[in-house]
């Protein structure tokens, strides 16, 4: 038990909607990292925000964002899906440099 | 060169047998090495973290390091069905940022 939940599980959107996937941490764990997991392929970084801050950012496009809040949630932005964003979002925790997963959110783009 | 490698697989041994999986890096400053189980449909859970060129043992896992050839291993002795997953290498070469390689399928065979 990592202490990182996920909504929703599972989520069905058509390209071109707009998706907030939601994260939220332990209390004092000021770190959060989102990861696109595609089928078949390892987790790839989307970006990292430490005390509401973007801190580090992978190779995506402006139309992935993220908020993180006080209380220790965080939301995912994705604006104007496509199809290629099906895949598994990961939320992680990180503690002492150590990332802690939570249970994903399924999102599939018809 | 990508970032992170790892071998490729499927991997299949039989029950009690040795593992070994294996992973190989590009940035030669990354300083934190670590290694997650996943199960299908299910988030990388973490298995084994390494720091320091050697070997470091948790029960049946075994994590190997050496920076200087830019290889890191997991040795899973007395394999057992239920260690049938993938196998994620994840390299942190700074603070903000971890890369993962693309896994490994391990099967283990009854």
């Amino acid at each position: 038990e990592t202490g990182v939940t996920q909504s929703p599980t599972h989520l069905i959107k058509t390209r071109g909607q707009q998706v907030t996937l939601r994260c939220s941490s332990q209390s004092g764990h000021n770190t959060v990292s989102w990861y696109q997991q595609a089928l078949g392929q390892g987790p790839q970084f989307i970006f990292q925000y430490y005390r509401e801050e973007e801190n580090g950012r992978g190779n995506f496009p402006p139309r992935f964002s993220g908020l993180q809040f006080p209380n220790y949630s965080s939301e995912l932005n994705v604006n104007a899906l496509e199809l290629d964003d099906s895949a598994l979002y990961l939320c992680a925790s990180q503690v002492q440099g150590t990332q802690y997963f939570g249970p994903g959110t399924r999102l599939t783009v018809l | 060169q990508k970032e992170v490698e790892q071998n490729s697989g499927p991997l299949s041994v039989p029950e009690g047998a040795i593992a070994s999986l294996n992973c190989t890096y590009s940035d030669r400053v990354s300083q934190s090495f670590f290694w997650y189980r996943q199960y299908s449909g299910k988030s990388p859970e973490l298995i084994m973290s390494i720091y320091s060129n050697g070997d470091k043992e948790d029960g049946r896992f075994t994590a190997q390091l050496n920076k200087a050839s830019q290889y890191v291993s997991l040795l899973i002795r007395d394999s057992q069905p239920s260690d049938s997953a993938t196998y994620l290498c994840a390299v942190m070469p700074v603070y903000d940022k971890v890369i993962f390689g693309p896994g490994t399928s391990l099967s283990v065979i009854p």
